[in-house]
């Protein structure tokens, strides 16, 4: 199974900071990384696809960045709603799992 | 617009069974892989299970060790996990959620749409 290694695990910011999470995974994975917000209480929402592109919706602060082995979500400045945990995915091949998840404080 | 939305949670005493419903809206559900992805209380997500639109192709984490099957009526619009011999370890959050194949290939799929999550309870 291809493991997915995020870092930092949490980190604590200020409003308009630029935030990095990265996400390593195990074996190559070409562009198949996905990124997920998930806000306390609420279901996971998608961010960014295929590494590098945004879903539709979601603000143009959001960008992904990477292949191979190492991949990055950047929040260019970070807003108070952004207060969440991120999770990358891969769908390189089965199982598709998760990193562990970046918790994102204020 | 898209509705994923989960049922048949609840409290069940060890070893016992429940069944999951995602009743699916606003889209052509035959079309789509879906999956279940759970979380346990204040943990990450954990990719448990997807089928393909036919039915034909299901996959189950092995960590379920063949207590989980899931299944669909796409007559329904319904996406199902049943759950037989439960541990106090499957206690989570169960989420159903739509695969959105980006560029029509085997590895370019996202969860683009999930439900709000349905709460299963192990415990005597």
């Amino acid at each position: 199974d291809i493991q997915m290694t995020q870092s930092p695990s949490s980190l604590s910011v200020s409003v308009g900071d630029r935030v990095t999470i990265t996400c390593r995974a195990s074996q190559s994975i070409s562009s198949y990384v996905n990124w997920y917000q998930q806000r306390p209480g609420k279901a996971p929402k998608l961010l960014i696809y295929g590494a590098s592109s945004l879903q539709s919706g979601v603000p143009s602060r959001f960008s992904g960045s990477g292949s191979g082995t190492d991949f990055t979500l950047t929040i260019s400045s970070l807003q108070p709603e952004d207060c969440a945990t991120y999770y990358c995915q891969q769908s390189y091949s089965t199982p598709p799992g998760f990193g562990q998840g970046t918790k994102v404080e204020i | 617009q898209v509705q994923l939305v989960e049922s048949g949670g609840g409290l069940v005493k060890p070893g016992g069974s429940l069944r999951l419903s995602c009743a699916a809206s606003g889209f052509t559900f035959s079309d789509f892989y879906m999956g279940w992805i759970r979380q346990a209380p204040g943990k990450g997500l954990e990719y448990i299970s997807y089928i393909s639109g036919s039915g034909d192709t299901r996959y189950h984490a092995h960590s379920l060790k063949g207590r989980f099957t899931i299944s669909r009526d796409n007559a329904k619009n319904s996406l199902y996990l049943q759950m037989n011999s439960l541990r106090v370890d499957d206690t989570a959050v169960y989420y159903c959620a739509r695969e959105w194949d980006y560029c029509s290939g085997i590895s370019c799929s996202s969860l683009d749409f999930w439900g709000q999550g349905a709460l299963v309870t192990v415990s005597s």
